[in-house]
């Protein structure tokens, strides 16, 4: 079985461009997270997905924003990108139906440096 | 205010020594959840454990076990007879309950992380 796949694996992006990450969990989970890891604020939560609904949303500006299409897989966007927004973005997903034993499954991340 | 805190921010052993990852929470819901998972320099985490708040058993596999307390909240790791391969940063999480009161996970709360630096 597929594990969780984020795609570009690296991105190098300019002061005020926008990008676009992807993001196809693992066949038949319907959840989708998304991570930001940076070596001074370390792993903060983004947003979660379920149902093309965005369930659960972190401390970021309104620059992040993500969507979750029918086949669950996810993309994240950020706008009029900074300088601190130069971080590992990782993406997460799970079954999500209430299983007793749920636990998430992350992809190897997106590489994103802001010059 | 942190929810997950590991004290221990850089750990270096030779190999076959045992090492013991610290780990202290903080939550004001009676359901909760924990986990470990572990980073290599790839990047991507690695889903060590889960464990539930209402089973403080602690649980052991392979070299790996986990001490639960819920007197002290913490969540502490044990790596027996460490190897090289174990070399990478581990990180302690929390989810509390989704607001809904289902068993889904909603978002997880991660520690700054452990970097463990096993030498041959």
């Amino acid at each position: 079985k597929a594990g969780v796949t984020q795609t570009p694996r690296y991105l190098i992006k300019t002061r005020g461009q926008q990008v676009t990450l992807s993001c196809s969990p693992i066949s038949g989970h319907r959840s989708v997270s998304w991570y930001q890891q940076t070596p001074g604020q370390g792993l903060q939560f983004l947003f979660e997905y379920f149902s093309e609904t965005q369930r659960n949303k972190g401390n970021f500006p309104g620059r992040f924003s993500g969507r979750q299409f029918s086949n669950s897989r996810s993309e994240m966007n950020v706008s009029t990108l900074e300088l601190g927004d130069s971080a590992l973005y990782l993406c997460a997903s799970s079954l999500d139906y209430g299983h007793y034993n749920e636990k998430l499954f992350f992809g190897s991340g997106t590489q994103l440096s802001v010059l | 205010a942190q929810k997950v805190t590991q004290a221990q921010t850089e750990i270096s052993v030779v190999e076959k020594e045992d090492v013991t990852l610290d780990c202290v929470y903080e939550t004001r819901d009676t359901t909760y959840y924990l986990f470990w998972y572990k980073q290599p320099p790839s990047g991507e985490l690695v889903f060590l454990i889960r464990r539930n708040s209402f089973d403080e058993q602690n649980e052991i596999s392979g070299r790996y076990s986990w001490n639960f307390q819920k007197s002290t909240s913490s969540f502490n790791f044990t790596i027996t007879a460490s190897q090289v391969v174990d070399s990478a940063v581990y990180f302690c999480a929390l989810s509390e309950s989704h607001p809904r009161g289902s068993s889904t996970l909603g978002r997880l709360y991660f520690g700054r992380g452990t970097q463990l630096t096993v030498w041959p």
